[in-house]
């Protein structure tokens, strides 16, 4: 059975410094990735997923399958980025369409 | 439509009572899933639905819980002699294809059980 494990629950960092949000998983195959985000009061909605391998609003995530890690990066954390962020796996083609999700993780931007 | 919605946005029920959540796909949308999300923990698999077809219901805690989507668009998510444990908050998503397509996700109904 496939696993997600973040192991940060509340992650504070001061605006304009660096952002590392950790992501490890477990599955023997070949997952895909993605990394959710929920804004406050807002439902939750994809952030980005490892196959397309771009950056979205300064945002980055490098699936290492050595360490079956796909954190999420950010050089300068702004204000905005404040919110809750959740890590899934998907199992690849043909394994199904079911996300398995992490516990999350609550970034707080502080000024 | 503008995207997932689900109705009610809350519901409380007494302990025992019988509830049934609602789920609207984005029109035209083929998978439709449904999670559980407990408080402080990240959302988890119920069920999915290929069109009217259940294809995986692996996720549902025990036979109180039972999905439907009758016409391959709305599905309701129907919990019968709820529990204080099922207390959760129930989102639904839905995606184009039935693989590998973007999921999107409703704002979720928020169950309490008293």
């Amino acid at each position: 059975a496939q696993r997600v494990t973040q192991p940060e629950k509340l992650l504070s960092v001061f605006k304009g410094a660096p952002v590392e949000l950790k992501c490890n998983y477990s599955y023997s195959g070949s997952p895909e990735l993605f990394w959710y985000v929920q804004y406050s009061r807002q439902r939750l909605q994809l952030l980005l997923r490892h196959i397309s391998r771009e950056s979205i609003k300064g945002f980055t995530a490098d699936l290492n399958k050595g360490e079956t890690s796909f954190h999420l990066k950010k050089p300068f954390a702004q204000e905005e980025d404040s919110a809750m962020y959740y890590c899934a796996l998907r199992r690849g083609t043909g394994g199904g369409n079911k996300l398995t999700f992490g516990t999350g993780t609550q970034l707080k931007v502080e000024l | 439509g503008a995207g997932v919605s689900q109705s009610p946005r809350y519901k409380v029920a007494k302990r025992g009572q019988d509830v049934a959540l609602r789920c609207d796909p984005i029109s035209g949308h083929v998978s439709l899933f449904w999670y559980q999300q407990a408080l402080g923990q990240g959302p988890e698999f119920l069920t999915y639905f290929q069109n009217e077809a259940q294809l995986d219901k692996s996720g549902l805690p025990s036979d109180r819980f039972f999905a439907e989507r009758p016409e391959g668009s709305v599905s309701t998510l129907k919990i019968q002699r709820t529990q204080q444990e099922d207390s959760a908050v129930y989102l639904c998503a839905s995606s184009l294809g039935p693989t590998n397509t973007e999921a999107f996700f409703g704002q979720g109904t928020r169950l309490t059980v008293v």
